[in-house]
């Protein structure tokens, strides 16, 4: 089993550029989540969904948009990237607890 | 709304016992999980307290008072290795909604 995959694993953007990160699990999670973590600031959640066809906003959603059309997968876009969203990017997933989350290995973007 | 606190930084020898500490304030409060991630790695589910009192995995254990809103994470037989950052992350329900807060992360150095 892979767990949880991110690609891709690194990115570098110019303002106003967009791209679209994707996050693949094969643990047949229901849920599945998107974080930002920067410095001294933890794990913020973007977006995150319970479940096929369903998303919903976390704590920091501007600027971001999720779909989550098969269950394995969890896909963030971002329309027009800006500086403040250099960021590293975690994708996760939980069984419906959502307590024990399994986390991918990351995407570091950078908007220059 | 909801927070968390954790120290910023702790250091300890190589061999001892060290305590991280955590509090928070949230409604609907369901538990308190703990995450490893090594610099450059992803977060790794250590530890998960629904109800008061001390869960041991290892030299790993997790204590809860709920009645203080506290918990800590207590590491035993220090090694290198567990030179880390530690997240301490609250389960919560709103609205029917259940949620995972992360803190801001506890950066622990273990010195020789």
């Amino acid at each position: 089993n892979a767990g949880v995959t991110q690609t891709p694993k690194f990115r570098v953007l110019k303002t106003g550029q967009s791209m679209t990160l994707l996050c693949a699990q094969d643990m047949n999670h229901e849920y599945m989540y998107w974080y930002r973590q920067d410095p001294g600031m933890g794990l913020r959640l973007i977006h995150y969904s319970v479940g096929e066809g369903t998303t919903a906003k976390g704590e920091v959603p501007d600027g971001y948009n999720v779909s989550r059309l098969k269950k394995q997968n969890f896909l963030l876009g971002l329309e027009s990237a800006a500086p403040s969203q250099t960021s590293v990017y975690f994708c996760a997933s939980s069984y419906e607890k959502a307590y024990e989350q399994y986390f991918g290995p990351g995407t570091r973007l950078t908007v220059t | 709304g909801q927070s968390l606190e954790q120290p910023s930084e702790v250091t300890a020898v190589e061999g001892a016992i060290v305590q991280i500490n955590c509090t928070y304030q949230t409604s609907g409060f369901y538990g308190l999980s703990w995450y490893q991630q090594h610099d450059g790695g992803a977060p790794t589910f250590l530890s998960y307290n629904a109800l008061d009192g001390l869960e041991e995995t290892g030299r790993f254990s997790s204590f809860l008072s709920r009645s203080d809103s506290y918990g800590y994470l207590l590491l035993q037989e220090l090694q290198m290795k567990d030179s880390a950052s530690y997240f301490c992350a609250v389960r919560s329900y709103s609205g029917g909604y259940q949620k995972v807060t992360f803190g801001t992360g506890t950066k622990l150095q273990v010195i020789p």
